[in-house]
């Protein structure tokens, strides 16, 4: 079953907005939730992470919200620009090695 | 440097073929994996290997075979290629016990089965 849920599947902003990606998990197990973005052609690179212990982490225009006890987090993505564009995925993972990905956002700023 | 590197990039081949994937990744880590992304770009995972050793070995048909000869490298190799593998193939690493712990993705290998 899908350990980590991830919405929406594609997303349309204006140039200058705030995307939103919303995620959801399960296993309270979890410890690390980092966020991928992937351009097209490319691999996934780490954007930003956080861990359990905090409720927000912010990174220039990049912000995860993390809701422990509703089992969520989200990625923000202020001011969005043109190349944004990409594919987002969340992730979770727990001690050990293996990492749980949602299913991707595609994410398209307009200018 | 490329941290994490694969070849081929594109490989194109027929039904039925046996194919094989390297990957190599200069960073250190001691954790390696193979990903297929589909056409709708869901990331799945197939193996992960930590020091050589298999670690997770996901529901995946047994036409796939992975073989890691050092640290450093995480080979795939196919065999009986069918029409469904036709894929985006990522290799990743990752070191444990480090404050990210994250994976780092190489740049993937773009399978076409005809």
């Amino acid at each position: 079953q899908q350990q980590v849920k991830q919405s929406p599947q594609s997303l349309i902003v204006q140039k200058g907005g705030i995307s939103i990606i919303n995620c959801a998990y399960e296993n309270t197990a979890f410890d690390y939730f980092p966020w991928y973005q992937q351009f097209p052609g490319k691999g996934p690179a780490l954007l930003i992470a956080i861990r359990p212990d905090v409720s927000e982490k912010k990174e220039g225009r990049f912000t995860i919200s993390f809701n422990k006890s509703a089992k969520q987090f989200s990625l923000h993505i202020m001011d969005s620009q043109p190349g944004d564009s990409a594919t987002y995925f969340c992730a979770a993972k727990f001690t050990g090695n293996q990492f749980y990905f949602g299913t991707g956002t595609s994410l398209t700023v307009i200018p | 440097d490329t941290a994490v590197s694969q070849t081929p990039k594109y490989l194109v081949t027929q039904m039925g073929n046996d194919k094989s994937i390297k990957c190599e990744q200069n960073l250190g880590h001691d954790t390696m994996y193979w990903y297929k992304q589909d056409s709708k770009k869901f990331l799945k995972i197939m193996f992960s290997y930590n020091n050589k050793e298999l670690i997770i070995n996901e529901t995946v048909p047994n036409r796939f075979s992975p073989k890691s000869p050092d640290k450093a490298h995480l080979n795939l190799h196919i065999n009986s290629l069918e029409l469904g593998d036709s894929a985006v193939y990522f290799c990743a690493s990752s070191q444990l016990g480090t404050p990210q712990e994250t994976q780092y993705f190489g740049p993937g290998t773009r399978l076409l089965v005809l």
